[in-house]
């Protein structure tokens, strides 16, 4: 199958600092990716998602950044608070709509 | 909230039995997947329907079966229940068939512990 990983399983920062969450992804033909947050108890939330056409894509205090040469992809999270404490996943798709999620990265924030 | 629902929201069984999942998509999605999700384990995908019909299958055991009704709800079915078998099982929803940009909304999970 294919290969979705985290360079990270954990990450402590401390409010009010940058996150930036890492991933690789081993499909060169994929060409839309998705970052959820998953915080205890819940189900995955949609955070950002970006095509492969792209490189940079901004949200709400979120950026998603893909380099496709080295296949890696990122999530930055601007001012964390400790709400964003959570499992952060991305997901890789390809043709045949399977999605492919890594094992996630958990994230505390540090008050 | 995303809009998906599942029930029940925990389950607890024997080894051997089976037990069904319910989910119900978000108003207006036609596709409904299927997420295993064990302990400091990613998710994996079982099994996809969009409107009634399977579309895609990954990792889904034989002892598993799903199916989408044709009031696009759907069913997952756990038969010959094993230890292993413990985990977050979550429903997934998108509006079309998957792919390009079709993002997925997931409900809450059902927490399976099979003893």
């Amino acid at each position: 199958g294919e290969s979705v990983g985290l360079h990270l399983p954990t990450l402590s920062v401390q409010e009010g600092d940058n996150s930036i969450i890492n991933c690789a992804y081993s499909n060169s033909a994929s060409d839309y990716f998705i970052w959820y947050k998953q915080e205890s108890g819940k189900g995955p939330q949609f955070i950002i998602d970006i095509r492969s056409n792209m490189d940079k894509r901004q949200g709400q205090r979120v950026t998603v950044l893909l380099n496709k040469t080295v296949k890696h992809l990122s999530l930055q999270i601007a001012a964390t608070q400790p709400g964003d404490s959570a499992v952060y996943f991305c997901a890789e798709n390809k043709a045949g709509n399977q999605f492919y999620f890594g094992t996630g990265t958990s994230l505390t924030v540090i008050p | 909230d995303s809009g998906v629902t599942q029930t029940p929201k925990h389950l607890i069984t024997a080894t051997g039995q089976r037990v069904t999942l319910r989910c119900s998509p978000r108003s207006g999605d036609l596709s409904v997947y299927w997420y295993q999700q064990s302990l400091d384990q990613g998710l994996q995908f079982l099994i996809q329907y969009y409107n009634g019909e399977e579309r895609a299958k990954g990792n889904i055991l034989e002892r598993f079966s799903a199916q989408q009704f044709p009031d696009l709800h759907s069913e997952l079915n756990l038969s010959s229940l094993e230890l292993g078998d413990s985990a977050l099982y979550f429903c997934a929803s998108s509006v079309f068939s998957g792919g390009g940009t079709d993002t997925q909304y997931f409900g809450p999970g059902t927490r399976l512990t099979v003893l």
